[in-house]
């Protein structure tokens, strides 16, 4: 089984529909990150968390906010979703304590389109 | 000024030859260094940290130059199996902001 898994894989939305996309982690690490991944554009971050009580802004979170409902779980939502926000989204996960220098886990990716 | 620059390619190669890739940086202050590989329409996967020093595994070489700031992938006898796009990432605050760069896409032809 994947260590780091995504749901949905795919969705299809309109314009001002409500998303949540869902990541799970079976890594017991406790740093988890949203990012988005445009042609062109590479992998920006959304969101992270450090821990249930740590939420952070990223790079570009304008128009999402998160939720870590427990340390294996982080989620991504969409209030009123908009064309521009039509990409590739990643789960990551890491742990500075593996001793790794940082490296990152991803999820295997939601394909989100907004029409 | 981005923080990561990458020459996006293409570069489509014969099998067995050795190519290259660059990456730049801009901000002196990045900590950590690395090389990730993504397969077409795949979650990107981590291909080798990056150290000062330089460091070598199998036919993959890196190298990091502080001081100009920019980190180098060599790939050599190039495998079919090779075919990918190959992402910089460099790290600031270890473990807070990580930054990718777009991506080299290499295609290896029989």
């Amino acid at each position: 089984d994947a260590d780091v898994t995504q749901t949905p894989r795919n969705r299809i939305t309109k314009t001002g529909k409500r998303i949540m996309l869902e990541c799970s982690q079976t890594k017991g690490h406790d740093r988890m990150y949203w990012y988005r991944q445009d042609p062109g554009l590479g992998l920006r971050l959304i969101y992270y968390s450090f821990d249930v009580k740590d939420i952070n802004k990223g790079e570009i979170s304008d128009g999402y906010s998160v939720s870590r409902q427990a340390q294996a779980k982080f989620s991504l939502s969409l209030e009123s979703a908009i064309p521009n926000q039509t990409a590739l989204y990643f789960c990551a996960t890491s742990d500075l304590a593996s001793g790794s220098l940082d490296e990152q886990f991803f999820g295997p990716g939601t394909r989100l389109t907004v029409l | 000024r981005k923080e990561v620059e990458q020459d996006p390619g293409p570069f489509n190669v014969p099998e067995g030859a050795t190519v290259a890739f660059n990456c730049t940086y801009s901000n002196s202050a990045s900590q950590s260094f690395f090389w990730y590989r993504q397969d077409c329409r795949k979650e990107p996967k981590l291909l080798m940290s990056v150290y000062s020093s330089g460091n070598e595994d199998g036919r993959f070489t890196a190298q990091l130059n502080r001081a100009s700031q920019y980190i180098s992938l060599l790939i050599r006898d190039s495998k079919l199996s090779d075919s990918a796009t190959y992402l910089c990432v460099v790290t600031r605050n270890t473990g807070n902001q990580f930054y990718f760069g777009t991506g080299t896409s290499l295609t290896v032809i029989p």
